[in-house]
């Protein structure tokens, strides 16, 4: 099966602080994608990536950054956490061109920042 | 962007049959997901449509009609654990996905 993993399922940060969200997926999937899932407002892609050192940005970057050195790893940066950034993170991945199986996501993270 | 609309809530009695209705902006559309996600937990797959009529997975199924920018997906014999939230996705251009808001389910006896 393959596997999403998120560092952490619950974060509490401070405002202003710099928070790492970490993400490894294990089945040599070319595509990840970080998204924000908020009441009413389903999920919101904050940035993705179809390769190791490839960025794009999504619907919501600003205030966010990411990272992906490896081709397993891809890590979202709230550079200076704020209490709107309050919310569930979802990472997800994929293999390129692939669609049948859609996406597979981790069990996600619950940020708050006081 | 891909406007992707779905009912907020929804309930329905066990052992009954409910459809969820999805919408979305056909320009640019590649394929039509249906996820479901328990709460508190990760969304997982459900269906994919990228030809239009009914494909059938057991209890559930999804139907696409492409020119209608129109989706449903068809929960049949309805189970307490069926209660949880379905999202509707479209897939645009370049592999985007584009996610509706998300259909939460109550299932009561």
């Amino acid at each position: 099966d393959v596997k999403v993993t998120q560092s952490s399922r619950y974060l509490v940060k401070r405002t202003g602080e710099k928070v790492f969200l970490e993400c490894v997926q294990d089945m040599d999937h070319e595509n990840m994608f970080w998204y924000r899932q908020d009441p009413g407002l389903g999920l919101r892609l904050i940035y993705f990536s179809y390769d190791v050192k490839m960025k794009e940005k999504g619907d919501i970057p600003e205030g966010y950054s990411v990272s992906r050195e490896k081709k397993e790893r891809f890590s979202l940066i709230l550079e200076s956490a704020s209490t709107n950034q309050t919310s569930m993170y979802l990472c997800a991945s994929s293999l390129s061109g692939q669609h049948l199986y859609g996406y597979t996501f981790g069990s996600g993270t619950r940020l708050t920042v006081v | 962007g891909q406007n992707i609309d779905q009912p907020t809530e929804m309930t329905a009695t066990e052992g009954a049959i409910v459809q969820i209705n999805c919408t979305y902006q056909t320009s640019g559309f590649n394929g039509l997901f249906w996820y479901q996600q328990h709460a508190g937990e990760a969304p997982t797959f459900l269906s994919y449509n990228v030809l239009d009529g009914l494909e059938e997975k057991g209890r559930f199924s999804s139907f696409l009609s492409r020119s209608k920018g129109y989706s449903y997906l068809l929960l049949k014999e309805l189970q307490m654990k069926d209660s949880a939230s379905y999202l509707c996705a479209g897939t645009y251009n370049n592999n985007d996905m584009r996610f509706g808001a998300g259909t939460r389910l109550t299932v009561k006896p």
